[in-house]
């Protein structure tokens, strides 16, 4: 069974730092793994999206990478702004299945 | 992208009565959708997969006589919730999928949508 966490639960930095935020998966038969941004109270947005075959994708001040072996993708927030304040959720799409596995999601505030 | 959209936005309900949610895919044919519940401060779970003119599958411990969920287009699924008591408020989120890679959209890539707030009183 697939389960997805993430690292660290919260995190508060002062704006203009770099940042990186953890996830990490125990099967690593996946099919492919986003990272998403949700505002509170609000939906998902999607940021980054890696098929199992690439080791990263990069948006704008945003990079994911993913290292499929060893369980684990980070999110890499270049420049941080307080407009990146939200909360971040990766998810998991394993292998023969269409469903994404959640992550616990990491709390951002960025301040000004 | 792709846009989704969920209604109500918010609904506050007394107990036992019925609230029907609605998910539609605004510019493109969702083969596929899913429905998640969050909880305060908690990751989306899956509640089930919903495909186009079948009948939706659940995961496990969600109660599909208290969940109905139908998907009898392209473009609409709807999610009910049938006599729904205080532990029923949550955040439910639905998102959609073209799997077929028809309507021009990443089959790869589900699109979400706002959300629905139910408070059950």
């Amino acid at each position: 069974k697939q389960e997805v966490t993430q690292i660290p639960a919260a995190l508060s930095v002062p704006e203009g730092e770099n940042l990186v935020l953890n996830c990490s998966f125990t099967d690593s038969a996946i099919y492919n793994l986003q990272w998403f941004r949700q505002d509170p109270g609000k939906g998902l947005t999607s940021l980054l999206l890696i098929q199992s075959s690439q080791r990263e994708q990069t948006s704008g001040r945003l990079n994911a990478s993913l290292d499929k072996s060893s369980g684990r993708s980070t999110l890499y927030i270049a420049a941080s702004q307080p407009g990146d304040s939200a909360t971040y959720l990766c998810a998991v799409r394993t292998s023969g299945t269409y469903k994404y596995i959640f992550g616990t999601g990491t709390r951002l505030k960025v301040l000004a | 992208g792709a846009v989704v959209s969920q209604h109500p936005s918010r609904v506050i309900c007394k107990s036992g009565t019925s609230v029907k949610i609605e998910c539609r895919s605004l510019d493109f044919q969702a083969t596929t959708m899913f429905w998640y519940r969050q909880f305060p401060k908690k990751s989306l779970m899956l509640m089930a997969t919903s495909n186009e003119g079948s009948k939706a599958t659940y995961e496990q411990g969600v109660e599909k006589d208290k969940f109905l969920i139908n998907h009898a287009s392209l473009t609409l699924s709807t999610l009910t919730v049938t006599s729904a008591h205080p532990e029923d408020s949550s955040f439910y989120i639905c998102s959609a999928t073209d799997f077929t890679g028809t309507s021009g959209k990443s089959t790869d890539t589900q699109y979400f949508g706002p959300g629905t707030r139910l408070t059950v009183l």
